[in-house]
């Protein structure tokens, strides 16, 4: 049972950039799976999670219309995507599902660096 | 979205027992959950519902909720405890969560 991220960003301000984290081990459409933040030095931040089995998604709404969440059920990827980065997205992100307790179960993280 | 405040840091000699409050006017309508995280590694959870345990996790860690308090008890605390810890709470339909601002617990 794991959450498979894909690899580290970077990219210039502006730019779009789509990741993503990849389930295995276990039923994907049953469980939610959610987006957390973290930037450096800072605390954890959820952003928004989306239910496979119906595409149902509900963002916090500091993120909602900053980024767009996803699901591909065919390949049990979750994504993240932005359409125009700043600066302030650089960060850490965790995919996390909720199972037996919420965010049960964590990927490693993805770092995206937003950088000219 | 839900305020949650933690205090920034918990100092404790191993062997005793450090406890991690989480404070804020939602907490006796959710359940809450803990989260450790070492440097340079994802979370883990620790306590879910308030205060049931995952398998994996030390008999060690336990939580509660009185009022508008969660609470965070490490028992015989040990050098491997020395992490952050987050409290989150969530809505029963999880559309709304949210993380306090986590604490430093410092193993003498």
């Amino acid at each position: 049972v794991r959450l498979e991220q894909s690899g580290a960003e970077v990219k210039m301000p502006g730019e779009s950039v789509k990741i993503s984290c990849q389930a295995s081990g276990y039923r994907f459409t049953s469980y939610w799976i959610g987006w957390v933040r973290q930037m450096p030095g800072k605390g954890l931040e959820w952003m928004g999670s989306i239910y496979p089995g119906d595409s149902d998604t509900k963002y916090n709404p500091s993120f909602e219309g900053q980024v767009t969440i996803s699901v591909d059920k065919s390949t049990e990827t979750v994504y993240l995507e932005w359409s125009g980065l700043k600066a302030s997205d650089s960060a850490m992100y965790f995919c996390a599902r909720d199972g037996e307790g919420l965010f049960d179960l964590w990927g490693r993280g993805t770092p995206v660096t937003v950088s000219s | 979205s839900y305020e949650l405040t933690q205090p920034p840091s918990v100092s404790v000699s191993p062997g005793q027992t450090a406890t991690i409050a989480c404070s804020g006017d939602a907490v006796p309508r959710q359940f809450g959950y803990w989260y450790q995280q070492k440097p340079g590694e994802a979370p883990v959870l620790v306590i879910y519902a308030d205060s049931k345990r995952p398998s994996t996790i030390s008999e060690r860690f336990s939580g509660s909720s009185s009022g508008t308090t969660l609470t965070l008890t490490i028992s015989g605390v040990e050098a491997e405890d020395d992490a952050d810890y987050y409290c989150l709470l969530a809505d029963d339909s999880g559309a709304k969560r949210a993380f306090g601002g986590g604490t430093k617990l410092i193993v003498l």
